[in-house]
């Protein structure tokens, strides 16, 4: 089973920085598979990303992602105050395996 | 757009049977290239992939939850449910019943979430 680890565990930035969010899988994965969420306090996570690298609908250009092989990351440009949730990576590894990670916190202040 | 409800019993007893249900709507859960999934999170915790069902009728499971999972699909009322038997305070979470893409791989639409507590 692949596991993804996330890093840092939590951030402080302030508004207008850039950030950038790690996921690391224990093994080498095909981005294909790979996709990152975004979840606000009490509310169900929100798909920012999928295939590694393409935005879903809707989500601002501020938000990319990269990565390839157990390497993955999620990049922030000019944080904004809307941005403070936590971040999950997600792999699917076939039927039956979807694994997330632990998530990352993000607070902007 | 879709849209996803959970509902079922917010509260069940120690190694009674959790059952939810999930109507969708805005769309088909006959449509090609999706399957339909449930997803907890405990209190404070990250996110947990419990399993998913085709409109086939079948499943794949965690196979940490795999011995007391199982799923079903109603294509006449537009749902699909999910029951977890033998449940324990561990099993206490937000569950949300979420729509899967299966050609790009990852979970588009998701519902709001329902609390589960496991109490007696």
């Amino acid at each position: 089973e692949i596991v993804l680890t996330q890093s840092p565990g939590t951030l402080s930035l302030s508004p207008g920085e850039r950030v950038t969010l790690s996921c690391r899988a224990s093994q080498s994965v095909t981005g294909t598979y790979l996709a990152w969420y975004q979840q606000k306090p009490g509310q169900a996570p929100r798909l920012l990303m999928y295939g590694a690298s393409n935005r879903a609908p809707g989500i601002p250009d501020r938000f990319s992602g990269s990565g390839s092989g157990t390497d993955f990351t999620l990049t922030v440009r000019r944080v904004e105050p809307e941005d403070s949730a936590v971040y999950y990576c997600q792999h699917y590894g076939g039927s039956p395996r979807i694994t997330f990670g632990q998530g990352t916190r993000l607070e902007i202040k | 757009q879709v849209q996803l409800q959970e509902s079922g019993s917010g509260l069940v007893k120690p190694s009674q049977t959790l059952s939810l249900t999930c109507t969708v709507s805005g769309g088909s859960i006959t449509s090609a290239g999706y399957s339909w999934s449930w997803i907890r999170q405990a209190p404070g915790k990250g996110l947990d992939w419990i399993g998913y069902i085709y409109q086939t009728g079948s499943a794949y499971f965690n196979p940490s939850l795999q011995s007391r999972v199982t799923m079903s699909i109603d294509k006449s009322k537009n749902q699909f449910s999910l029951k977890l038997t033998s449940v324990t305070a561990a099993d206490t979470a937000v569950y949300f019943c979420v729509r899967y893409d299966d050609y790009n791989y990852h979970f588009d639409f998701w519902g709001q979430g329902t609390l589960v507590s496991v109490s007696s």
